[in-house]
């Protein structure tokens, strides 16, 4: 079993929609929860990241962690079609060179 | 600004050959990490260093190797090379700021390098 777990879609939204995406994960020593969004043939970008349990807002984006549960979600809202791109989640016990996993990363599409 | 520089960006070799992957981190950086990402796989965790010494280890095969220089640039050494290691490698750095619990040092990723065994 994979330390995270993540669906690879792919996933097909309308314009406008709210997209909900998620990992969970089995390592209780995890304390950094990453977003990143990754367009083909480049390099993962950082969206935001949660330090333990809680919620993070940004914009259009809110993260959440339940470190009870080991479960994270990404939420989108009004998605855009440029917001079409494979979101990885990612995890790491520490940061300053603490190794980091990622999820297999979620395929959106968001149709005009 | 300037971002994260990788070469070559691709490489062709044949099995049991070698191979050499450059990484110049983001000015001022201090971290480095390598990532090998297969197709259609998520990014995998090989090695990362902090001022010039490795500070965490994956899953890096016995047959690659690598290190910071002083100037921080980093190279993944690969020998022996097999068809499965045909895949994406990133290099991502960091700046690592001790700045207390809860603070992320974000990793910017390179380009990558796309390296084919054949």
């Amino acid at each position: 079993q994979k330390e995270v777990e993540q669906d690879p879609g792919p996933l097909s939204v309308p314009e406008g929609a709210i997209v909900s995406l998620n990992c969970t994960y089995s390592n209780s020593a995890f304390q950094y929860f990453m977003w990143y969004r990754q367009y083909s043939r480049k390099g993962p970008e950082l969206l935001m990241y949660t330090y333990s349990s809680g919620n993070k807002e940004d914009g259009r984006f809110t993260a959440q962690v339940d470190k009870s549960s080991k479960y994270i979600s990404l939420f989108i809202r009004d998605s855009q079609p440029s917001d079409s791109a494979t979101y990885l989640c990612a995890m790491s016990e520490g940061t300053g060179g603490f190794k980091t996993i990622f999820g297999a990363g979620t395929r959106l599409f968001v149709k005009a | 600004a300037a971002g994260v520089i990788q070469s070559p960006r691709h490489l062709i070799k044949e099995k049991r050959e070698t191979a050499t992957l450059k990484c110049y981190p983001i000015p001022r950086h201090d971290t480095v990490y390598w990532y090998q990402q297969g197709p259609g796989q998520d990014p995998q965790f090989l090695i990362s260093f902090y001022e010039k010494m490795q500070s965490d280890k994956g899953s890096i095969p016995d047959r690659f190797s690598a290190q910071q220089f002083s100037d921080y640039h980093s190279e993944l050494n690969m020998s022996s090379l097999e068809l499965g290691d045909s895949a994406l490698y990133f290099c991502a750095s960091s700046l690592t700021k001790r700045e207390g619990r809860g603070s992320y040092n974000e990793q910017f990723f390179g380009p990558g390098t796309r390296l084919t065994v054949l």
